[in-house]
């Protein structure tokens, strides 16, 4: 069963422009992560947020956590080129540490 | 170099074999998954396994079979019951204790031909 929707499912920007992508979950979480996948390759983790912080900073990437509205969104800014691929939330579902995705938002980001 | 190795990378099956996709980690995690994804599905969980020795059911285990006789290893069987296996498949690990990422190899895919 989906725990995450990512929205909106394709993305499509120039290069420099910022990407802001959203996740929805379902049930209570102790974590969430964002990880990326470039076609045909395995996913690879970006950031992990715990359920009681609000925003966190990696290099030009934003992650917010909203709990109350069961929410989060990853912000890439000043994208480039190799930004592109799909990008997927994960949660751990009544913290069950069994990672469970969403469908993933594909972003094209046109040099 | 610590990871996660999947091989092969591209296997075909013919219908009514079973086919065995290997999944190895030295990462000393204690928890394994395999993932099934589909264009525009998303990643599904197949099975996994918190430790050595047991394993549970993911959202779609019909037609597929694991073991976790070892730590380091995790196989998974596509079994002639799965009718529609084509799909790129996705082993993962992740340390048992703790709030930590997760880890995946490359992917195996897999086509019936």
């Amino acid at each position: 069963s989906q725990q995450g929707e990512e929205d909106p499912q394709a993305l499509s920007i120039q290069e420099g422009e910022n990407a802001t992508m959203n996740c929805s979950y379902k049930t209570s979480i102790n974590n969430l992560q964002w990880y990326r996948q470039n076609s045909g390759r395995g996913l690879v983790h970006l950031i992990l947020i715990r359920s009681n912080e609000r925003e966190k900073h990696s290099g030009r990437l934003r992650v917010t956590l909203d709990t109350s509205k069961k929410s989060s969104s990853l912000l890439i800014t000043a994208s480039r080129a190799a930004d592109t691929a799909s990008y997927f939330c994960a949660t751990d579902p009544g913290g069950s540490y069994i990672p469970t995705f969403g469908r993933g938002t594909s972003l094209i980001v046109h040099p | 170099d610590g990871g996660i190795t999947q091989s092969p990378k591209y296997l075909f099956r013919k219908e009514g074999q079973n086919v065995t996709l290997s999944c190895e980690q030295n990462l000393n995690h204690d928890a394994m998954y395999w993932y099934r994804q589909d264009p525009g599905q998303g990643l599904r969980l197949i099975y996994y396994s918190q430790i050595v020795n047991d394993f549970q059911k993911g959202d779609i285990a019909e037609g597929y079979s694991v073991s976790r006789e070892k730590k380091e290893s995790f196989p998974l069987t596509v079994t002639s019951a799965q009718k529609n296996p084509t799909a790129f498949y996705l082993c993962a690990s992740r340390s048992g204790t703790g709030v930590t990422e997760a880890f995946f190899g490359q992917g195996t895919r897999l086509t019936v031909v």
